[in-house]
């Protein structure tokens, strides 16, 4: 089975600063992973995501994250938050196989605020 | 710009009615998903489909919910007889790539739903 923890329900940081969302998978076998952003009011969508290859993944609006096998780790950052980030965020790993192959399996997500 | 719509975008209902929510999914995606959230449980995945047929609906409640895809252009979930601990924001989401593992999933705008 995999499963995705995300630590941390609420993270609040001053506009300018570094934002670090963190995220910690258990999978049986080669992660794929996703990291998705909700605005108020609005469905989820794809912030970035790693399959393979390049172990630093660069989203859109400037967040990036690392997939660390080592530490079973998948943590998103951006050097700068800018008010408009203030969303919250979701963690998820797709299923490997079996007939939901590609189910993803969501965190509970990390709701970002960003102060003045 | 192609997205996913969900009709209707809120409903809100009295204990024992039908409630039906539709989603067209994005044309040439072959994968649609429901999925409900809530802020105890979070986001919860309902039912998937691919190319039509239902692959995982075991997290779907199935003495009162039931999902189907009459077409490719449209998938439907129903409620019957609704319940007050449905109420829920409930997204539709469609995604099409040939590894499903690495699929991004485009969610709809979600239907906000009350039951009284």
């Amino acid at each position: 089975a995999q499963s995705v923890t995300q630590l941390g329900s609420h993270v609040s940081v001053s506009e300018g600063a570094l934002v670090l969302l963190r995220c910690n998978y258990s999978s049986s076998v080669p992660p794929y992973l996703f990291w998705y952003v909700q605005y108020p009011n609005q469905g989820l969508q794809l912030l970035l995501k790693y399959t393979t290859g390049a172990t630093l993944v660069k989203g859109i609006n400037g967040f990036e994250a690392e997939f660390k096998k080592s530490e079973t780790s998948f943590h998103l950052t951006k050097p700068s938050a800018h008010m408009s980030d203030a969303a919250e965020y979701f963690c998820a790993v797709s299923k490997a196989g079996g007939t939901s192959y590609g189910k993803l399996t969501f965190g509970q997500g990390t709701i970002l605020t960003v102060h003045p | 710009d192609a997205r996913v719509t969900q009709t209707p975008r809120h409903k809100v209902t009295e204990m024992g009615q039908e409630v039906t929510m539709r989603c067209q999914p994005i044309l040439g995606h072959n994968t649609v998903f429901w999925y409900r959230q809530t802020m105890m449980q979070g986001l919860e995945l309902l039912a998937y489909f691919r190319n039509r047929a239902p692959l995982d609906d075991s997290g779907m409640p199935k003495d009162r919910f039931s999902a189907e895809m009459p077409d490719a252009t449209l998938a439907t979930l129903k409620i019957q007889p609704s319940e007050p601990r449905d109420s829920a924001v409930y997204f539709c989401a469609s995604g099409s790539k040939e590894d499903y593992r690495q699929e991004t999933q485009y969610f709809g705008p979600g239907t906000r739903l009350l039951v009284l």
